[in-house]
């Protein structure tokens, strides 16, 4: 199994570009998520899916969109980027409800500039 | 609101020091606290989950226990090589991981 993956590992957009950054587990776990992680900060939560079709906002949905097609991928959505949106992505995926360890990808350092 | 707080925020220990790092919290109904290690450039990677006050749970050099405000991850004789920042979190009423800052640690040999 590769777990969750992520791409791209790095990169830099322009302010007011889009991009997505992609996310896939083979582990056919029905939870996944996406975070941020800031220097000092702490992860913070971004978006969130329980299942195919089915997301929902986390701490800090401002300025992303995803959507949840399959299982497996689970795509994050940046519109018109702002230097606020520079930080290390990790997707996340978990296989059961509530208490359940979360599996972590190896991140996306986004830059805006 | 939960809240997680970890001590200290960095450690430099040297090889075979044991010591201990704080994770205090603040929540509505614990369902579960976790202990991820992050190593630079990567995701953090899952190491223990405790449900209730007073279990522990051991893994090689690291035992974390938990406490009704507190959990600790105590590190006998570390070696380099568990050097890396300690990520404490936790699962509430609100069911979703909230996550403290880290504990940075830095095993000298």
């Amino acid at each position: 199994n590769a777990g969750v993956t992520q791409t791209p590992k790095f990169r830099i957009l322009k302010i007011g570009q889009s991009m997505t950054l992609q996310c896939t587990q083979d582990m056919n776990h029905n939870y996944m998520y996406w975070y941020r992680q800031d220097p000092g900060m702490g992860l913070k939560l971004i978006y969130y899916s329980v299942g195919a079709g089915i997301t929902d906002k986390g701490e800090v949905p401002n300025g992303y969109n995803v959507s949840r097609s399959t299982t497996e991928d689970f795509p994050l959505r940046l519109e018109l980027a702002a230097p606020s949106q520079t930080s290390v992505y990790f997707c996340a995926s978990s296989p059961g409800t509530g208490v359940s360890e979360q599996y972590f990808g190896p991140g996306t350092r986004l830059t805006v500039t | 609101e939960d809240q997680v707080t970890q001590s200290p925020e960095a450690l430099r220990l040297q090889e075979g020091e044991s010591s201990s790092l704080n994770c205090s919290y603040t929540v509505s109904g614990l369902r579960g606290l976790f202990w991820y290690r992050q190593d630079p450039g990567k995701g953090p990677e899952f190491l223990f989950t405790l449900y209730s006050a007073g279990e522990e749970k051991e893994k090689e050099r690291l035992k974390a226990t938990l406490t009704k405000k507190e959990s600790f991850l105590h590190i006998t004789a570390p070696k380099p090589e568990d050097s890396a920042t300690y990520l404490c979190a936790l699962i509430g009423g609100a069911q979703k991981l909230v996550f403290g800052q880290g504990t940075r640690l830095t095993i000298n040999p």
